[in-house]
């Protein structure tokens, strides 16, 4: 198994610009759920989704889109890319029934 | 707003040592976590305790959890280098559908 994967690894907008940060894993697993990380404050949940269809909010999604059409993947949209959104972002899932996460290996992100 | 809270914020000890770090939290939980990041990685889960449990064990890794004090620890015996990485707590919260709050993280430098 590939486990959880993200694309690109890094990227870099101007501001206004738009794009789509993929997510993808191959457990089967039903939970998924995008953070992003800052110096100094953790992780901060943005979206996430309990099964293909469905999807919620979380701590900070203003500025973000998520979808979930499928169980494998669970892209995360930035409509308009601000200097703000400047972090690095993680994909994890988790099966139903388990509380352990399993992580993507990040994407960092820089807004211009 | 963020659940946890990490002390100390950097450690850093000889190899063989212990390494102890402490986490805080704020609300009533159903479980507390404990993942290692090493640098420009993805975050891997180390060891889960939940509410009902005051110690577990794993490896070299001993966790507590004080329930009255909302507050755990993650003990790190004979620590070696490729212990070097941050660490951080995450809570889940009661009632919050098992999603997840970070702490802020304790980086932990092992030397040689």
């Amino acid at each position: 198994n590939a486990g959880v994967t993200q694309t690109p690894k890094f990227q870099v907008l101007k501001t206004g610009q738009s794009m789509t940060l993929q997510c993808a894993q191959d457990m089967n697993h039903e939970y998924m759920s995008w953070y992003r990380q800052d110096p100094g404050m953790g992780l901060r949940l943005i979206h996430y989704s309990v099964g293909a269809g469905i999807t919620d909010q979380g701590e900070v999604p203003n500025g973000y889109n998520v979808s979930r059409s499928t169980t494998e993947d669970f892209p995360l949209r930035l409509l308009s890319a601000a200097p703000s959104q400047t972090s690095v972002y993680f994909c994890a899932s988790r099966p139903q029934g388990s509380d352990t996460q399993y992580f993507g290996p990040g994407t960092r992100l820089t807004v211009l | 707003s963020q659940q946890g809270e990490e002390d100390p914020q950097a450690l850093s000890i000889q190899e063989g040592e212990n390494a102890t770090m402490n986490c805080s939290y704020k609300t009533s939980i159903n479980n507390l976590q404990w993942y290692r990041q090493n640098s420009g990685r993805g975050l891997v889960h180390l060891i889960l305790i939940r509410s009902n449990e005051r110690e577990k064990h794993s490896g070299r890794l001993r966790v507590t959890l004080d329930t009255s004090k909302k507050s755990s620890s993650l003990l790190i015996t004979a620590s070696r280098a490729a212990d070097t990485a941050s660490y951080f707590c995450a809570t889940a919260r009661t009632g919050g559908g098992n999603k997840l709050t970070f702490g802020t993280g304790t980086q932990l430098k092992v030397e040689l």
